[in-house]
C-alpha cells in the first residue's frame, strides 16, 4: 500500500515569493507522483506528474516539483508566486505497475498575501 | 467537450433520506472514479469502475454506500439512509486508456452534500 503525507496543511506567503509545498510518500513498490491543484468551488486538476526519466517536472502556471527517491520527497516549487496561485494542492502517488488506484495527500492551502 | 458533469452541484437533506449524486464521464473515457473530500480525511477514493464494471469498492465507507454504473455515459452513487457525517464534497473523475493520458484524471466540479 501506499501513503502520502503532506506535513503543512496551510502555507501563507507575500506575493512574488517563492513557496514549496512538501511532500513525502511511502510505498514498497515504484511508483508514479503527481500534484493536483484545487481551486475554491472547483474539481481538481492535474499540475504536474512524475513517472520516469528526469527526476525535475515542470508543470503547468511555473510549478516544478523534484522527485527524490532516496528522501520519498517530491516536493512542489514556484520561485514567484500570483494571487491566482491561492489553492489547494494535493500531492498524490500511484504504483506504477498500471493498477489505476491514486492515493492522495491530505493537501496544502497555498494563501497568496497582497 | 464539456468535461466531467456531475448533478447536482450542492444537495442538502435530511438524517434518513436517500441521497443520489449522478455522474456523467468524459465521452471515450472508460474508467470512472467517485471521491469524497472531507476536512478531516482529505480526499478518498471510493470506488472506480473500467468499462462499466466496478474494479475496487473497497474505499466504499458502508453498506449505505452504493454505486452503479449502467452504461459508458451514466454513473450514480447513493447514500441509503444518509447521515450527518456523509456531509462531504463528493467528486466524479473519468480518464482515458492510453499512454499520453496515463493516470491524467479529469475531475468534476463535485457535489456538496449537507446532511442535517
Amino acid at each position: 500500500a501506499q501513503s502520502v503525507t503532506q506535513l503543512d496543511s496551510q502555507v501563507p506567503v507575500f506575493e512574488e515569493a517563492p513557496v514549496e509545498l512538501r511532500c513525502n510518500y511511502s510505498s514498497s513498490v515504484s511508483v508514479y507522483l503527481f500534484w493536483y491543484v484545487q481551486y475554491p468551488n472547483q474539481g481538481l486538476q492535474l499540475l504536474l506528474k512524475y513517472l520516469s526519466g528526469s527526476t525535475l517536472v515542470k508543470g503547468i502556471n511555473g510549478f516544478e516539483a523534484e522527485f527524490n527517491k532516496s528522501q520519498t520527497s517530491f516536493h512542489l516549487r514556484k520561485p514567484s508566486v500570483h494571487i491566482s496561485d491561492t489553492a489547494e494542492y494535493f500531492c498524490a502517488v500511484t504504483p506504477s505497475g498500471g493498477y489505476q488506484k491514486v492515493t492522495f495527500g491530505t493537501g496544502t492551502k497555498l494563501q497568496v498575501i497582497p | 467537450d464539456a468535461g466531467v458533469i456531475q448533478s447536482p452541484r450542492h444537495e442538502v437533506t435530511e438524517m434518513g433520506q436517500e441521497v443520489t449524486l449522478r455522474c456523467k464521464p468524459i465521452s471515450g473515457h472508460d474508467y470512472l472514479f467517485w471521491y469524497r473530500q472531507t476536512m478531516m480525511r482529505g480526499l478518498e477514493l471510493l470506488i472506480y469502475f473500467n468499462n462499466n464494471v466496478p474494479i475496487d469498492d473497497s474505499g466504499m465507507p458502508e453498506d449505505r454506500f452504493s454505486a452503479k454504473m449502467p452504461n459508458a455515459s451514466f454513473s450514480t452513487l447513493k447514500i441509503q439512509p444518509s447521515e450527518p457525517r456523509d456531509s462531504a464534497v463528493y467528486f466524479c473523475a473519468s480518464r482515458a486508456r492510453g499512454q499520453n493520458n496515463h493516470q491524467k484524471q479529469f475531475f468534476g466540479p463535485g457535489t456538496r452534500l449537507t446532511v442535517l
